[in-house]
């Protein structure tokens, strides 16, 4: 199973920060698909998930701004973040989080990342 | 629910018994992963469920722990653990992190 992440590297402020997650190597079967960011300032940051159905859980601190879809014709998922500051510099990672009640939720694969710079 | 790791760093040599904290600020049961990360990489799943070794993850690493309190164990270090170390609650969402233990090269 592999995850390569995709979309523009510079966002300006004010702009709409959209990423493309294609996933190779198997099928999105019964699991969340999620995204997550890290920066020197917030460390990581779980921002949602998204599940073949198009059920979809999203950060409560992210939520108003955010949203989430998944193509499985494509296989791929899609992270769009609204009106970005420079608080949304980050690496952004997609990754297949395992959720179960007895186990709970977490990632066992991920993609190498993406390098976004909001900025004018 | 808040996550605290300690150390946040780590000095340490090759051969040598590590153990990484990470302190729950409410009970979470076994809902708790570790993550090891090196410079330029993605997190890699070490341990879930607080206990559960990954499938491929050498079994020099160890987690123990439930409610508020966890350890990682690093039984015998090697070259190519020097990496920082997350937590992970696994338990309601949105999951959180902790901030990490960077673990170094004595």
């Amino acid at each position: 199973v592999q995850l390569q992440e995709s979309g523009p590297q510079l966002v300006k402020p004010s702009e709409t920060l959209s990423l493309t997650c294609t996933l190779s190597g198997d099928s999105f079967g019964l699991y969340h698909w999620a995204w997550i960011r890290q920066s020197p300032g917030t460390g990581l940051e779980w921002i949602a998930y998204v599940h073949y159905s198009g059920g979809a859980n999203l950060n409560p601190s992210l939520k108003s701004r955010l949203s989430i879809s998944i193509d499985t014709t494509k296989s791929q998922f899609s992270l769009r973040l609204a009106s970005v500051t420079a608080a949304d510099t980050a690496v952004y990672f997609c990754a297949r989080q395992q959720s179960s009640y007895d186990l709970g939720n977490y990632m066992d694969v991920w993609g190498t990342g993406i390098t976004v710079t909001v900025s004018s | 629910i808040q996550l605290t790791q300690s150390p946040s760093s780590l000095s340490a040599s090759v051969g040598d018994r590590v153990t990484i904290t990470c302190r729950a600020s409410q009970g979470i049961s076994s809902y708790l992963a570790w993550y090891q990360q090196k410079p330029g990489e993605a997190p890699k799943l070490l341990i879930y469920s607080a206990s559960t070794l990954e499938s491929g993850v050498p079994s020099r690493f160890s987690g123990t722990g439930s409610g508020t309190e966890f350890t990682l164990t690093i039984s015998s270090l090697q070259p190519e653990d020097f990496a920082t170390y997350y937590c992970q609650r696994l338990n309601a969402y949105p999951p959180a992190f902790g901030l990490g233990t960077k673990l170094d090269i004595k």
